[in-house]
């Protein structure tokens, strides 16, 4: 399977509170999750990723969980700030033919209002 | 290492056209894929090159065609422009050694093609 299911579509929270995006996956196969952030008008940037031998993994403000029976990952950013409104796209690569496929999650516009 | 470029960052053409992008590859990577953004479909995978071959492709019409150079270099040509070609798109690359599924894409700025 291809899917990747990505929640919420929309997240408004105050600064100062936590965010959690959550992302669903089909493919068993799946061993790396990457996420980006997309600012207006920008590339998508890579902000943290997990490989499956790990449960989590944090950068600062950012950490990111995986569930690999459950086939879920999510980002959690704490002590949010306005700097962390953007759109949010998970991504799930998995093994395809000796390559890889890519499939994106649809994104979660954050917005982190002062 | 320098990072991903697209050129033009920019195009407006008309209905019936065809355009041509280009995106350079960060020094080392082989694989490039092309991806199209709207607001309502997200980012939708065209295709992916790899050494000069198309390894993967998404479901998109054959009006949709791309190639890759020997110098890992990538180009996206959409002939027959819709008005609904009308998208950002965006280019990652990757060193595209990784056969498990575990490489990190890294993106273009983009190129916003607008059909009038």
């Amino acid at each position: 399977g291809e899917n990747v299911e990505q929640h919420p579509s929309t997240l408004s929270v105050q600064e100062g509170d936590s965010a959690v995006i959550k992302c669903t996956y089909s493919d068993s196969a799946s061993n790396y999750f990457p996420w980006y952030k997309q600012e207006l008008g920008k590339r998508p940037q890579l902000i943290i990723d997990i490989r499956s031998n790990v449960g989590e993994k944090k950068d600062q403000r950012i950490a990111v969980t995986l569930n690999k029976t459950a086939k879920h990952f999510s980002l959690h950013i704490t002590e949010t700030q306005p700097e962390d409104s953007a759109v949010y796209f998970c991504a799930n690569p998995r093994p395809s033919g000796g390559y890889q496929k890519v499939t994106f999650g649809t994104g979660t516009k954050l917005q982190v209002i002062p | 290492k320098a990072g991903v470029t697209q050129t033009p960052r920019y195009l407006i053409k008309t209905r019936g056209q065809q355009v041509t992008l280009s995106c350079s590859p960060i020094s080392g990577h082989r694989s490039v894929s092309w991806y199209q953004q709207t607001p309502g479909q997200g980012l939708q995978f065209l295709f992916e090159y790899f050494s000069e071959t198309q390894r993967n492709k998404g479901n998109f019409p054959g009006r949709f065609s791309g190639r890759q150079f020997s110098n890992s270099r990538s180009e996206m040509n959409v002939s027959t422009l819709e008005l609904g070609d009308s998208a950002l798109y965006l280019c990652a690359s990757s060193p595209g050694l990784a056969g498990g599924g575990t490489d990190t894409q890294y993106f273009g700025p983009g190129t916003r093609l607008t059909v009038l």
